[in-house]
C-alpha cells in the first residue's frame, strides 16, 4: 500500500499564476517531508523541506505547506514559470516510521507544464 | 562542486546476464542511498549504507540485488541473472547523515 500518494498525475497551468501540487501520506511516524523535481533524463533535484514541527516553509516562489492532522502537504508555485515545467516527487522519512532510518519514501509524481 | 557521479549512463542487456552499475557520491557524504524508478512509478528505495554501519538490504527485490560500498565512498550496485522485470532507472543518492538527499542522474537499465 503506498505511503505517499500524489494524486494528480499531471497539472497544466499558466505562466505567471500558481501551481498547487498535493500530496497525501499516510503513516503518521513520518516526520520530514520533501519535494524534488525532475527534468527528463535527469535525477531528482532537491527543491524544499518541511519538519513536522512547522506547518509552513518558504523559499523564493516556492512555498510547502504541512497539515499533519489531514497528513497532507502541497507545494506553491508562485508565480509559474515555464522553466518550471517538470515531473515533482513528494518524498516522507521519519525515524522509526517502521522502515529504514533516513531512506525516503516516494510519490509517483505530478508532471507540471507551464504555458506561456 | 562535483555532484552525485553514476556510470553507465545507460546499459542494454539480455535477460540472464549480470549487469553492475556504479556510484560516485559527493566527497564527504556519509549516507548513500540506492532507488529505482520503473516505467510510470515513483521511486522505490532499495538499499541504504551510513557511515560503516551494516547496509540496510530491505528494499532490495530479490537476492539476485546486491550492493556494495568500499571505502565509504564508492558503491557498486550488481543485478545478477538480469530478467525484464529489472528495467528501471537505478538512482543513487548522498547525503551528510540524516540530511537532504543528492540524486545522481541515474543509469538507465534495459533488459532486453
Amino acid at each position: 500500500d503506498q505511503q505517499v500518494k500524489q494524486n494528480s498525475p499531471s497539472l497544466s497551468v499558466q505562466e505567471g499564476r500558481i501551481s498547487i501540487l498535493n500530496c497525501d501520506y499516510t503513516n503518521s511516524m513520518f516526520d520530514y517531508f520533501l519535494w524534488y523535481k525532475k527534468y527528463p533524463a535527469e535525477g531528482p533535484t532537491f527543491l524544499i523541506s518541511i519538519s513536522s514541527i512547522k506547518d509552513k516553509n518558504e523559499d523564493g516562489r516556492f512555498t510547502v505547506f504541512l497539515n499533519k492532522s489531514a497528513k497532507h502537504l502541497s507545494l506553491h508555485i508562485v508565480p509559474s514559470q515555464p522553466g518550471d515545467s517538470a515531473v515533482y516527487f513528494c518524498a516522507a522519512s521519519g525515524w522509526n516510521y517502521g522502515g529504514s532510518q533516513g531512506n525516503l519514501i516516494f510519490g509517483k509524481g505530478t508532471k507540471l507544464s507551464v504555458k506561456p | 562542486g562535483a555532484g552525485v557521479s553514476q556510470s553507465p549512463s545507460n546499459k542494454v542487456t539480455e535477460k540472464g546476464k549480470d549487469v553492475e552499475l556504479r556510484c560516485d557520491p559527493i566527497s564527504g557524504h556519509t549516507a548513500l542511498y540506492w532507488y529505482r524508478q520503473s516505467l510510470g512509478q515513483g521511486l522505490e528505495f532499495l538499499i541504504y549504507f551510513q557511515g560503516n554501519s551494516a547496509p540496510d538490504k530491505s528494499g532490495l527485490p530479490s537476492d539476485r540485488f546486491s550492493a556494495e560500498r568500499t571505502g565509504g565512498s564508492v558503491s557498486t550496485l550488481t543485478i545478477q541473472r538480469t530478467q525484464q522485470e529489472d528495467s528501471a532507472v537505478y538512482l543513487c543518492a548522498s547525503s551528510p547523515m540524516w540530511e537532504t538527499q543528492y540524486f545522481g542522474p541515474g543509469t538507465r537499465l534495459l533488459v532486453l
